[in-house]
């Protein structure tokens, strides 16, 4: 089955500065990569996405990239404020299996005013 | 907006008790699913389900059921509950081919 890494597990930046989390995949049949953004006491919630038709995806301050040859997909945030400050978590999926998700362990980025 | 309903935000349980947490969508989607989520481990899929009175396991079904008789609600089921079952609670849900919706999550104590 799927197996989805994520690194960094923590990330501090500072105000104004980029952040940038990573993830690999294992299976090349994954179609579908959500970014989820968690705050604390709140579930995940999603923030962009991406499928294997496209290389790279922007809205506004968030962008995300795939490289499928390689099996790895990127979320980057540039101008990072303090409320950007959360656990993130990367995901992938074969979409047409009834959206069954595997996810990455979290990144928990601290961005310092 | 799409709006995913939990229960309860926190319940304390004892051992042994039969738990029932509760799920609510209001998007008419078809898919619903039950995870938990512990420090380190990430989220862990329990059930999901892909219609009325359809469900599969997930990764950890051990200990867990769930029902789902109408489309709108998810009911997540531990028979028996354990201290090794406390944990966050996360319900979600998706239309075919899109991504998935999560509700605020129930922190469930077993003492």
């Amino acid at each position: 089955g799927e197996n989805v890494e994520q690194h960094p597990s923590t990330l501090s930046v500072q105000e104004g500065d980029s952040a940038v989390i990573k993830c690999t995949y294992s299976d090349s049949a994954s179609n579908y990569f959500p970014w989820y953004k968690q705050e604390l006491g709140k579930g995940p919630q999603l923030i962009i996405d991406i499928r294997s038709n496209v290389g790279e995806k922007k809205d506004q301050r968030i962008a995300v990239t795939l490289n499928k040859t390689a099996k790895h997909f990127s979320l980057h945030i540039t101008e990072t404020q303090p409320e950007d400050s959360a656990v993130y978590f990367c995901a992938a999926s074969i979409i047409q299996n009834n959206n069954d998700m595997r996810f990455g362990a979290g990144t928990r980025l601290t961005v310092k005013p | 907006d799409v709006k995913v309903t939990q229960s309860s935000r926190y319940l304390v349980k004892r051992t042994g008790e039969k738990v029932f947490l509760e799920c609510v969508q209001d998007m008419d989607h078809e898919n619903m699913f039950w995870y938990r989520q512990d420090p380190g481990l990430g989220l862990r899929l329990i059930y999901f389900s892909y219609d009325v009175k359809m469900k599969e396991k997930g990764d950890i079904p051990e200990g867990y059921s769930v029902s789902r008789e109408k489309k709108e609600r998810f009911s997540l089921i531990l028979e028996s509950a354990s201290t090794n079952q406390t944990s966050m609670y996360l319900c979600a849900s998706s239309l075919r081919l899109r991504g998935q919706f999560f509700g605020p999550g129930t922190r469930l104590t077993v003492l």
